[in-house]
């Protein structure tokens, strides 16, 4: 079964400055897909960005980007210029390839945002 | 766009009582899912359909039945409630086209069970 682990219950940052989000999983899949969702105090799950396992170039959203490393399971969030807005509780998520749709979640990092 | 719509948002009830979380979306997504958001647990599976009349059992499936009678509607029941089932539940659909496609989620039920 896969799993996903991130390793930062929590994390902080000032308002303008970059923060990484860690998060690492354990698959025996050639073919799957990685996403971030960001879940603030209103509990909404919000999609923040996604990677494609088949793809080497790392995915970008505006402020936000990844460093996927397939070899090393690794996939990264980096928040540059933070701000106030990006408070919340992020989630590192993992899918198998072709009809799996099922979403394996990680715990979870509470990013604060300092200002 | 209504997009996935959970009610209700809060709910308490006591041990041993019944209830069915609704779940309706309006995206003709035949992929839906229920899972429980726990403190210090992320979001788990319960249960998860993909398309009418099609249902099958998650991560953690004990407790909860549910059924897919619609395309729109996946509702979340729990036959005799227990206070281990205190927990937010969100609702989740998606289309079956593209791997790639996210799933979207409602905005949660909270419920408390006393």
């Amino acid at each position: 079964a896969q799993t996903v682990t991130q390793s930062q219950p929590e994390m902080s940052v000032q308002e303008a400055e970059t923060v990484t989000l860690s998060c690492t999983y354990d698959t025996s899949e050639s073919d799957y897909y990685l996403f971030w969702y960001k879940q603030p105090p209103s509990r909404q799950m919000i999609l923040v960005i996604r990677q494609e396992a088949y793809k080497q170039q790392n995915a970008t959203e505006n402020r936000f980007s990844v460093n996927f490393q397939k070899a090393a399971k690794s996939f990264s969030l980096k928040i540059s210029d933070s701000q106030l807005g990006d408070a919340a509780m992020y989630f590192c998520a993992y899918k198998g390839g072709g009809s799996n749709y099922k979403l394996t979640f990680g715990k979870g990092t509470l990013l604060t945002v300092n200002p | 766009n209504a997009g996935v719509t959970q009610t209700p948002e809060f709910q308490v009830l006591k041990t041993g009582q019944s209830m069915t979380l609704q779940c309706a979306q309006d995206m003709n997504h035949e992929y839906m899912s229920w899972y429980r958001q726990d403190p210090g647990m992320g979001l788990r599976l319960i249960h998860y359909s993909v398309g009418a009349g099609i249902t099958d059992q998650g991560e953690v499936p004990n407790g909860y039945n549910v059924s897919r009678s619609t395309t729109e509607d996946f509702p979340l029941r729990l036959l005799s409630a227990a206070p281990s089932q205190t927990s937010v539940y969100f609702c989740a659909s998606r289309t079956q086209g593209g791997s790639n496609q996210p799933q979207h989620f409602g905005d949660g039920t909270r419920l408390s069970i006393l």
